[in-house]
């Protein structure tokens, strides 16, 4: 079963308005993090935002806010005054527990248009 | 701080031919990790390195994968064989010891296996 889901394969805002991109995940384990990542045409996955499954408080990096809703298991990514240096893919990723690893989900698209 | 290195960028091969692809953590970083992206997909997880213990494996990673971290700082990643099906962006990311760091990654060595 995906532990991450994130269901909009691509999206398009315009430049300088703010941007919501959903994820959802899925563990039976009380303690985990959520990160999201950015990975331009480059290549390169650039972290953006981390959540904790314990932090109270929703997560804030500049531009970009982690809208976390423990008891609806989503950890919705918002880009406020999107620029268009932001087009790039956009994956949402979990790691559970003790666990090392990342579980990435299949990732979104998004088109920031003049 | 000169980030995640990774070596070659591209390889093209010959099925059924090894290839060996090194990577260069973030110099203070104790952790790495390897992934593997196709198209279309996020990261999936191979393996982990704790200095130079490796502490969890996929099951994505068959007999023909291996990975080493020989003293704890750059680690190499071979595959035996390969197989049409490896054709895939490697990534390489490391992080500080923690569960709650971000992980810095690479950017990746593209392999093309015809």
């Amino acid at each position: 079963a995906q532990k991450i889901t994130q269901t909009q394969p691509r999206m398009f805002v315009q430049e300088k308005e703010a941007v919501t991109l959903d994820c959802t995940y899925d563990t039976s384990d009380p303690s985990y993090g959520l990160f999201w990542y950015k990975q331009p045409s480059s290549g390169e996955m650039i972290f953006l935002i981390y959540q904790g499954s314990y932090d109270q408080q929703n997560a804030t990096e500049g531009r970009y806010s982690l809208n976390f809703q423990k008891a609806r298991k989503s950890a919705n990514l918002v880009i406020s005054a999107s620029q268009l240096g932001d087009s790039a893919m956009y994956f949402c990723a979990m790691r559970e527990g003790a666990g090392y690893a990342l579980n990435f989900g299949k990732g979104t698209s998004l088109l920031v248009t003049p | 701080d000169t980030g995640v290195s990774q070596d070659p960028r591209h390889k093209i091969t010959k099925r059924g031919q090894n290839v060996t692809f090194r990577c260069d953590p973030i110099s203070e970083h104790n952790r790495l990790y390897w992934y593997r992206q196709t198209l279309g997909q996020g990261p999936e997880f191979l393996t982990y390195f704790q200095n130079e213990a490796q502490l969890e494996k996929s099951r994505l990673l068959s007999d023909r994968f291996s990975a080493e971290r020989p003293k704890g700082s750059f680690s190499t990643l071979e595959i035996q064989r390969t197989e049409q099906g490896d054709s895939a962006m490697y990534l390489c990311a490391s992080s500080l010891d923690g569960g709650y760091y971000e992980q810095y990654f690479g950017p990746g060595t593209r392999l093309t296996v015809t």
